[in-house]
C-alpha cells in the first residue's frame, strides 16, 4: 500500500525558511495537500494542489512536488508557525485518503 | 463561510457504540459539490481517515474499521453522524468532522474544533 514518509521533527530559527518533506513512491504523480496544527485544535489547509493557498494564508506558505518528494516551504518563519504540519494525498473517491505521519515544526 | 460542529457524548464504555454528530453551518450539506467526512487523532498520534458520505446517503469506509463503522446524514438538520460500534481503549481519539473538497483530488476544509471521546469504564 501506498505510504507518506516525513520527517518528526523540523527546527528552524525565526526569520529563516522552513522546508518540511512528505516522501512517497513517485508522488509527483499525484496531488499533495498540506495540514497546519497548532497544539488543541483542529487541522488547518495551507497548501492544497501541491501550490495553492486557500485565501487567508500567507504568502510565506508555499508548496511544491516533483519525483519522490513534495515540500512544503515556509519563509520568514515566526512563532506562530511553530505547530504540526500533515501531508494527505487523495487522488480517488474509491480510495481512502492518506495522511503522513506529522512533522513537528519547532521554532528555536 | 461554513462551519462545522462536533457534538456527543465524551465517554463511552468498552463494547459500546461511540456515536457523534456534526452540525453544519453556513452552508447546505445537500451542494452536491461535497463529501463530508471523519477523521479521528489519538492523543500524541497522528490522523487517521474513518470516512465520509455523500448528501444522498452514499458512502465509503476505512477499510480498517469499515465492519464496526456507519456514516448518516439528515439533510433535514443539516447533519451527518458517526457510529463506531465495539469499542475499545484505542478507540479513544479527538474526533473531527470535516467538508471535503470534490475536485480533480480531495481534500480537507474546514474541519470542526474536534471533541475528545474517552473509553473507558
Amino acid at each position: 500500500s501506498y505510504v507518506l514518509t516525513q520527517p518528526p521533527s523540523v527546527s528552524v530559527a525565526p526569520g529563516q525558511t522552513a522546508r518540511i518533506t512528505c516522501g512517497g513512491n513517485n508522488i509527483g504523480s499525484k496531488s499533495v495537500h498540506w495540514y497546519q496544527q497548532k497544539p488543541g485544535q483542529a487541522p488547518v489547509l495551507v497548501v492544497y494542489d501541491d501550490s495553492d493557498r486557500p485565501s487567508g494564508i500567507p504568502e510565506r506558505f508555499s508548496g511544491s512536488n516533483s519525483g519522490n518528494t513534495a515540500t512544503l516551504t515556509i519563509s520568514r518563519v515566526e512563532a506562530g508557525d511553530e505547530a504540526d504540519y500533515y501531508c494527505q494525498v487523495w487522488d480517488s473517491s474509491s480510495d481512502p485518503p492518506l495522511f503522513g505521519g506529522g512533522t513537528k515544526l519547532t521554532v528555536l | 463561510q461554513v462551519q462545522l460542529q462536533e457534538s456527543g457524548p465524551g465517554l463511552v464504555k468498552p463494547s459500546q457504540t461511540l456515536s457523534l454528530t456534526c452540525t453544519v453551518s453556513g452552508g447546505s450539506i445537500s451542494s452536491g459539490d461535497y463529501y463530508w467526512s471523519w477523521i479521528r487523532q489519538p492523543p500524541g498520534k497522528g490522523l487517521e481517515w474513518i470516512g465520509y458520505i455523500y448528501y444522498s446517503g452514499s458512502t465509503y469506509y476505512n477499510p480498517s474499521l469499515k465492519s464496526r463503522v456507519t456514516i448518516s446524514v439528515d439533510t433535514s438538520k443539516n447533519q451527518f453522524s458517526l457510529k463506531l460500534s465495539s469499542v475499545t481503549a484505542a478507540d479513544t481519539a479527538v474526533y473531527y468532522c470535516a467538508r471535503v473538497i470534490v475536485g480533480a483530488t480531495y481534500w480537507f476544509d474546514p474541519w470542526g474544533q474536534g471533541t475528545l471521546v474517552t473509553v473507558s469504564s
